[in-house]
């Protein structure tokens, strides 16, 4: 069965600064790695998707790359703002032990700092 | 375009009693699921269906019953509410299975449903 796994649980950066979140998983047989963002009392907007033929995919200053070798994916934000302070999950899953559906991690909360 | 709408919003139920979440999709999905989120535990799903007439369970279906009669529609259940059952609820959707071949299987979640159980 596919596991998840976001570390760290949360982290506190100064405004502009890159950084980088990771995402780990057990299965390599992995279809697509998906990231999403949570604010608080909301629900999830996914914000990137990398096909598992993919290595990594771009969105504005988001930056998502897939190692289904080692098990790995890294969400990197560059030049981060107040406004990117949100619970960041990964979700995976393959068509056989998830039967297609997505397996989440617990996130990562991220807090970018004035 | 609304996407995915859930209600209610917020709920409090007494134990034992009964109700249903209610969730929409606008966007002739066919794969809608239900997730809950509880704190140190993630997301996990509760039922999935790929189609109007077709439902399967995920990984915590006990308690909850879904069926899916069209395709904008996907109600989840609670037979008899446990405290247990407190949780956010989240109804999501997609064109099809989210971890399939497609490209465009981005997948659109609902606002939440905030549910108590006391």
């Amino acid at each position: 069965k596919q596991e998840v796994t976001q570390i760290p649980a949360a982290l506190s950066v100064p405004e502009g600064e890159n950084l980088v979140l990771n995402c780990s998983f057990t299965d390599s047989a992995i279809y697509n790695l998906q990231w999403f963002r949570q604010d608080p009392g909301k629900g999830l907007t996914s914000l990137l998707l990398i096909q598992s033929s993919q290595r990594e995919q771009t969105s504005g200053r988001l930056n998502a790359s897939l190692d289904k070798s080692s098990g790995r994916s890294t969400l990197y934000i560059a030049a981060s703002q107040p406004g990117d302070s949100a619970t960041y999950l990964c979700a995976g899953g393959d068509y056989g032990g998830s039967q297609g559906n997505l397996i989440f991690g617990k996130g990562t909360k991220l807090s970018v700092k004035p | 375009n609304a996407g995915v709408t859930q209600t209610p919003k917020f709920q409090v139920l007494k134990t034992g009693q009964s109700m249903t979440l209610q969730c929409a999709q606008d966007m002739n999905h066919e794969y809608m699921s239900w997730y809950r989120q509880d704190p140190g535990m993630g997301l996990r799903l509760i039922h999935y269906s790929v189609g109007a007439g077709i439902t399967d369970q995920g990984e915590v279906p006990n308690g909850y019953n879904v069926s899916r009669s069209t395709t904008e529609d996907f109600p989840l259940r609670l037979l008899s509410a446990a405290p247990s059952q407190t949780s956010v609820y989240f109804c999501a959707s997609s064109y099809s299975r989210p971890t399939g071949l497609s490209s465009g299987n981005t997948i659109y979640f609902g606002e939440g449903s905030w549910l108590t159980v006391v």
